[in-house]
């Protein structure tokens, strides 16, 4: 089956800094990559939608400039949260979409859980 | 714009006891999919069930169980005889062909969570 890799899968870091986190399609090229954000109890919310080559689409309310997102590859998407505050710490789950599927199925990356201190 | 809700919060269950999670969602498209993830405490997000909106038929597998019905826009899952390991968040999913991004957008919109404990 598809399989969708994060890394790091836990990453500590002091407030101000920047830090990457990675999302890669190991078995597939996919075009399409999602970025979700997930506050403790709470359910999964759309940060952005990432295409392969082209600048990523974000939700309503999601700082561009502080969730950078690229994706340079079909294999890879990056997100980059710039300037990192406490209230950033949240677990970030990374999803990617294989074209050659005929249903509608995003493959979920096991998540990446940032604590910023 | 698409909506999923998942009216029941937490739910406590003996082991053995059969359980129902709820899920209604809202959608003007006619082309759509729904979904059930498993959420265990380690966070990973497990795949349970797929279906389109142009396949009502009830699906069974193993302990699990879903009911899709288009005329309550309502697709429940039912866990028979439950085990401690079936202690998790249940996410219920849509998305739809069109949406509000245009064909294609492919995005998941997702309910609140059900989070279930099942003590033995």
């Amino acid at each position: 089956g598809a399989v969708v890799s994060q890394h790091p899968s836990r990453v500590i870091c002091k407030s101000g800094t920047s830090v990457k986190i990675e999302c890669r399609s190991l078995d597939f090229q996919a075009t399409t990559m999602f970025w979700y954000r997930q506050f403790p109890k709470k359910s999964l919310m759309l940060m952005a939608t990432s295409n392969e080559g082209s600048k990523a689409t974000y939700e309503q309310g999601v700082e561009k400039d502080k969730f950078l997102i690229n994706h340079a590859s079909l294999t890879l998407s990056t997100l980059t949260v710039t300037s990192a505050h406490p209230e950033d710490s949240s677990f970030y789950i990374c999803s990617a979409r294989d074209p050659l599927a005929v249903t509608y199925e995003q493959y979920f990356g096991p998540g990446t859980r940032l604590t910023v201190t | 714009a698409q909506k999923v809700t998942q009216a029941q919060t937490e739910i406590s269950v003996v082991e053995k006891e059969d359980v129902t999670l709820d899920c209604v969602y809202e959608t003007r498209d006619t082309t759509y999919y729904l979904f059930w993830y498993k959420q265990p405490p380690s966070g990973e997000l497990v795949f349970l069930i797929r279906r389109n909106s142009f396949d009502e038929q009830n699906e069974i597998s193993g302990r699990y169980s879903w009911n899709f019905q288009k005329s309550t826009s309502s697709f429940n899952f039912t866990i028979t005889a439950s085990q401690v390991v079936d202690s998790a968040v249940y996410f219920c999913a849509l998305s739809e062909a069109f949406g509000d991004s245009g064909a294609g957008s492919y995005q998941l919109t997702f309910g609140k969570g059900t989070k279930l404990s099942v003590i033995p």
